[in-house]
């Protein structure tokens, strides 16, 4: 079965210091990796996605993430967090089932920056 | 150019009434897809259409919803007989094809509340 986890319910970082949200996966063949992040009370926006090639993607607003094969998993990450990144951040992979594709997500990390 | 646009942004029915939901994609986009996002909850594939291909429905929870796609554009998500558990923000998406390489686009969603 295809899956996303993501192992942190909530992260909580001071502005200014790096930050990482943590998402692996389980899907057969090649892995299809996204970020989406959603600020309260909007839809979904697109981060950055892995397809193949450099093993770090960069992203919007200054993310970026890190594909490791042999650990499955696609870290985000940025250098230095700002009060406006607090946001819910999902994890997704995109899934092949009966010859479509769907996206399978994460169940969400909430993101806290403070002051 | 415009996004992805959904109606009503938010929607407040009785138990038992029926309800529809609209999403109209970014233009050009010939896949289109639904999510429903619990509270506390990650997101929840629903359906998905490519172009005129028969729609992959293996998301949907019951015989109660169905969705169709007119003119390989605007979509519309119907929930028969509302039951309070189907309150949840419905999300829908879109993106040029269905590569597994293509971005979803997401719209801001209907918040559903069943009373």
């Amino acid at each position: 079965a295809q899956s996303v986890a993501q192992p942190e319910d909530q992260v909580n970082v001071a502005e200014g210091n790096p930050l990482t949200v943590k998402c692996t996966y389980s899907v057969s063949g090649n892995p299809y990796l996204f970020w989406y992040v959603q600020y309260p009370n909007r839809g979904l926006q697109f981060l950055l996605k892995y397809i193949t090639g450099d093993n770090l993607v960069k992203g919007s607003y200054g993310f970026e993430a890190e594909f490791n094969k042999s650990q499955t998993s696609f870290h985000l990450k940025k250098p230095s967090a700002l009060v406006s990144d607090s946001a819910l951040y999902f994890c997704a992979v995109r899934a092949v089932s009966g010859g479509y594709n769907k996206l399978i997500f994460g169940a969400g990390t909430r993101l806290a920056v403070h002051p | 150019g415009a996004g992805v646009s959904q109606s009503p942004s938010n929607k407040v029915t009785e138990k038992g009434k029926d309800v529809e939901l609209r999403c109209d994609p970014i233009s050009g986009h010939t896949a289109l897809y639904w999510y429903r996002q619990s509270l506390g909850q990650g997101l929840e594939f629903l359906i998905y259409f490519q172009g005129n291909s028969a729609p992959d429905k293996s998301g949907l929870p019951s015989d109660r919803f169905s969705a169709e796609r007119t003119g390989g554009s605007v979509s519309t998500l119907t929930i028969q007989r509302t039951q309070q558990e189907d309150s949840a923000v419905y999300l829908c998406a879109s993106s040029p094809e269905d590569r597994p390489l293509d971005t979803q686009y997401f719209g801001p969603g209907t918040r559903l509340t069943v009373l």
